[in-house]
């Protein structure tokens, strides 16, 4: 059982847009810490895409964006694309724990 | 470029110690602001924090796991090592360290890049 909860798996057509769900509790997100996301393609390692809750990483298209409300995160990917299909991971940093969280990861199924 | 690469041993019998090295390169542990983490995923699952060291020897763990885990590092080797007991068949997974990076304001920055990761599988 992670932290933070996300949807085990979301899927979208080429062209489409897509979004991903985050959510957290007072000790994480709603503490007021930041959410980062990582993409991990099959057989890969985990690679940050998103910082600070919307800064997108060095190389990141301009597709894939963040953003954070309260207790929850989102990242929001358009002009769905092959290449995208991937797992997401959320993290943030937890008071209870101090130290960071994970969420439990969605499947992105491009159609 | 920062890079990272993990090394260690890719069978471990239960309720023996694992060492695992994260061999990096790229930055120094020495710098101001500067982590590097562990994080494990066990196989279709999802990634699990484990310990992280920093700059200024402050070290952190998960606490669901801190008493098997130790944590250190050698600023000399550019290495930081990480030592956890007593494995267990359910602690096999992939194992990675990670490069973190503090602002002024908070160390809670994400991890990047990530090295590319470690199979370690428990089984007599």
């Amino acid at each position: 059982q992670s932290v933070l909860t996300q949807p085990p798996s979301v899927s979208g057509a080429p062209g489409q847009r897509v979004t991903i769900s985050c959510t957290g509790s007072t000790s994480n997100i709603g503490a007021n810490y930041d959410v980062h996301w990582y993409q991990q393609l099959p057989g890969t390692a985990p690679k940050l895409l998103i910082y600070g809750n919307s800064i997108r990483a060095s190389g990141v298209p301009d597709r894939f964006s963040g953003s954070k409300s309260v207790t929850s995160a989102s990242l929001a990917i358009t002009g769905l694309q092959a290449e995208d299909e991937a797992e997401y991971y959320c993290q943030s940093y937890d008071t209870s724990l101090s130290g960071p969280v994970f969420g439990g990861g969605t499947k992105l199924t491009v159609l | 470029q920062i890079t990272l690469k993990e090394s260690g041993p890719t069978l471990v019998k239960p309720t023996q110690t694992l060492t695992l090295t994260c061999t990096f390169s790229g930055f120094s542990l020495t710098t101001t602001g500067v982590g590097v983490g562990w994080i494990r995923q066990p196989p279709g699952k999802a990634l699990e924090w484990l310990a992280l060291i920093y700059w200024d020897d402050d070290k952190r763990y998960n606490p669901s796991l801190k008493s098997r885990l130790t944590i250190t590092k050698d600023t000399s080797k550019n290495q930081v090592v990480l030592t956890m007991t007593n494995m267990d068949p359910m602690d096999t997974a992939t194992y990675y360290c990670a490069h973190s990076q503090c602002s002024s304001s908070s160390c809670n920055r994400g991890f990047d890049p990530w090295g590319q990761g470690t199979l370690v599988t428990v089984s007599s």
